[in-house]
């Protein structure tokens, strides 16, 4: 069965501060790995995912993450953060191959509060 | 609005009663997964359908609960005899074969 660990429970960042979220997965196969942000009051919205090629891929808002195979980690990261970036962020895989389901295992979430 | 939708968005009930909420997906997904949240912890996996078959349940899924999706189009999830540890938000997600799920805004489920 996957795993999702996410070691970063609360963070508080001052505005324009550099941001990275952990994310480690434990999975026999070849997964997908995405990671999900939830603002306050709305649902669950795809931020940015890997599939395969390039590991440094790129998602909304000026978000990167880096997936990184040999450490089975698929970090977060953002140069400059803004309060609008407040929110609950997830990391999330899904096996990858014919006749899976595709079901995300979800971390249990970092919540990102940004000061001005 | 082309997105997933979930009706109702809260529900309160009392113990021991039944209780139904429906997904609609969006239109061109095939997929269909539905998801539990508690409080502090990441949405966890219930059940899927492609179209109108039920493919996977997780144990979290006891005989309390059962999940449709006739004609592969909305899906409904009951609960059956609710019980306070049942209080969640439940969430449902649409997949095409890209493997990207879309969320819809769940159903706060209180069991009083």
């Amino acid at each position: 069965a996957q795993s999702v660990s996410q070691h970063n429970h609360h963070v508080i960042l001052s505005e324009a501060a550099s941001l990275e979220l952990g994310c480690n997965y434990s999975y026999g196969g070849t997964v997908n790995l995405f990671w999900y942000v939830q603002y306050p009051g709305q649902h669950l919205q795809l931020l940015l995912k890997y599939f395969s090629g390039d590991p440094l891929v790129k998602g909304i808002k000026g978000f990167e993450a880096e997936f990184i195979k040999s450490k089975f980690s698929f970090n977060l990261r953002k140069p400059s953060v803004q309060w609008s970036d407040t929110a609950e962020y997830f990391c999330a895989v899904s096996p990858r191959g014919a006749g899976t389901a595709s079901k995300l295992t979800f971390g249990t979430g970092t919540r990102l509060q940004v000061t001005l | 609005d082309t997105g997933v939708s979930q009706d109702p968005r809260h529900k309160i009930t009392k113990r021991g009663q039944n209780v139904t909420f429906r997904c609609d997906p969006i239109s061109e997904h095939n997929r269909l997964y539905w998801y539990r949240q508690t409080l502090g912890q990441g949405p966890e996996f219930l059940t899927y359908f492609q179209n109108e078959a039920q493919l996977e349940k997780s144990r979290l899924l006891s005989d309390r609960f059962s999940a449709e999706r006739p004609k592969g189009s909305f899906s409904t999830l009951e609960i059956q005899r609710t019980e306070q540890g049942d209080s969640a938000m439940y969430l449902c997600a649409s997949s095409s074969r890209t493997d990207t799920q879309y969320f819809g805004p769940g159903t706060r489920l209180t069991v009083l």
